[in-house]
């Protein structure tokens, strides 16, 4: 079965500062990896992906992720955070192959100060 | 544009109605899906649909019933029986069916008075 961690509910950083997020994930078959973005009130949008092409992916908003198969980590990371980056961020996995179903970690919120 | 839309974006119902969330699609995806959202608890599936007139629940089906009675459409009805539901809903729909990329429409938050 397949299941994502996500170490800290609330990361907080100030503007300019690195962003790192960290998921963990648990599949019995090589995964598929994902993390989106959630602003208040609002549905979640795809951030990026990996898909076993290349292992780091970079997404939109200067975002990118680096799948780690020895540490099962696929952690989210910006160089220089921005206001607008102030969202909940949710890591999640698929087994692939047809309709198969995402499971999703509990999501992380990021907080950003002036 | 193609996208998901749901309705109503808000709503409010006394204890003991039953409420019906509408999901609507112009993608021409197969699969959809209802998650619900609560604070600190992630996303976690409610029903799923990847052909029309068929469904499978999901982790927590207790007290949520759906239809799919056509490929665009995928309403969801939280039920009396539903112990808690007050609660962010989400809509997806399956965008990739190589990696299980999905695409959500804006959700509808309900809340039980």
């Amino acid at each position: 079965a397949q299941s994502v961690t996500q170490l800290g509910s609330h990361v907080s950083v100030s503007e300019g500062a690195l962003v790192l997020l960290r998921c963990n994930y648990s599949s019995s078959v090589p995964p598929y990896l994902f993390w989106y973005v959630q602003y208040p009130n609002q549905g979640l949008q795809l951030l990026l992906k990996y898909t076993s092409a290349a292992t780091l992916v970079k997404g939109i908003n200067g975002f990118e992720a680096e799948f780690k198969k020895s540490e099962t980590s696929f952690h989210l990371t910006k160089p220089s955070a921005h206001m607008s980056d102030a969202a909940e961020y949710f890591c999640a996995v698929s087994e692939g192959s047809g309709y198969s179903t995402l499971t999703f970690g509990k999501g992380t919120m990021l907080l950003v100060s002036p | 544009d193609g996208g998901i839309t749901q309705s109503p974006k808000y709503l409010f119902r006394k204890e003991g109605q039953n409420v019906t969330l509408s999901c609507e699609q112009n993608l021409n995806h197969d699969a959809m899906y209802w998650y619900r959202q609560d604070p600190g608890q992630g996303l976690r599936l409610i029903y799923y649909s990847q052909i029309v007139n068929d469904f499978q629940k999901g982790d927590i089906a207790e007290g949520y019933s759906v239809s799919r009675e056509k490929k665009e459409s995928f309403p969801l009805t939280v039920t009396s029986a539903q112990k808690n539901p007050t609660a962010f809903y989400l809509c997806a729909s399956f965008r990739d069916s190589s990696t299980g990329e999905l695409f959500f429409g804006e959700g509808s938050r309900l809340t039980v008075l």
